[in-house]
């Protein structure tokens, strides 16, 4: 198993579908992390995870909602997106530790239809 | 707001060759670290080296290395005897060293193309 799992690896979806994106470390980390990229933008941060809870939400929209249950897991529930949500969304993590690398999955690559 | 910049959307090197990659930040801060990942086309992002700010000696991994001018603000990536496999998308990324989650702000990546 590699360190950061992400499924699924595509997702198209309508605007008016629900889904979920999951992230699985096998690292040990305490802290988790949604980050967006976009094409010609810099990686935008989402969400962070430490020790299950949440520290940070950056001005993301209610229609992406997170969760994660436990320091393994995180997921990114979708619904009512929009065009321009079309990314590849990436999930990482790390240690909860003082400039402690973050180690990254392969990213989803959305479709918003 | 931290800031990263990296001005060259691409560049190319031969194979055997060294590129020099740039990246500029601004922060007001003085404990902070930053970092090269490589994204290849598998989309994941792999780490290629670390520089702590209050170390003023520059990181090495091998055949990567970093210039860090701390007072400049600049922090650029040097491939040295570049190969195939080094052709991806480079991004800088800061972080503040707060003692709680990584949160990174990144640049908006280099293109590196290696050619034979």
């Amino acid at each position: 198993e590699t360190g950061v799992t992400q499924t699924p690896r595509h997702l198209v979806m309508g605007m008016t579908n629900k889904k979920s994106l999951k992230c699985e470390q096998h690292l040990g980390h305490n802290a988790m992390y949604w980050y967006k990229q976009s094409a010609k933008k810099p990686l935008e941060l989402m969400f962070v995870y430490n020790f299950k809870e949440q520290t940070e939400n950056n001005s993301v929209p209610s229609r992406f909602s997170p969760e994660c249950p436990n320091s393994s897991h995180l997921f990114l529930h979708l619904h009512t997106l929009q065009p321009e949500d079309s990314a590849l969304y990436l999930c990482a993590s790390s240690h909860l530790d003082r400039g402690t690398e973050a180690f990254f999955g392969q990213g989803t690559r959305l479709t918003v239809v | 707001a931290q800031t990263v910049t990296q001005s060259q959307p691409e560049m190319s090197v031969q194979e055997a060759e060294t590129v020099t990659l740039s990246c500029t930040y601004d922060t007001s801060e003085s404990d902070y670290y930053l970092f090269w990942y490589k994204q290849p086309p598998s989309r994941q992002m792999i780490l290629v080296i670390r520089q702590e700010a209050y170390k003023q000696q520059n990181a090495t991994e091998n055949r990567f290395s970093v210039n860090f001018q701390k007072a400049a603000k600049s922090f650029s990536l040097k491939i040295s005897d570049s190969q195939l496999g080094d052709a991806a998308m480079y991004f800088c990324a800061y972080t503040l060293n707060t003692g709680t989650a990584s949160k990174l702000t990144f640049g908006t990546g280099t293109r590196l193309q290696v050619t034979l």
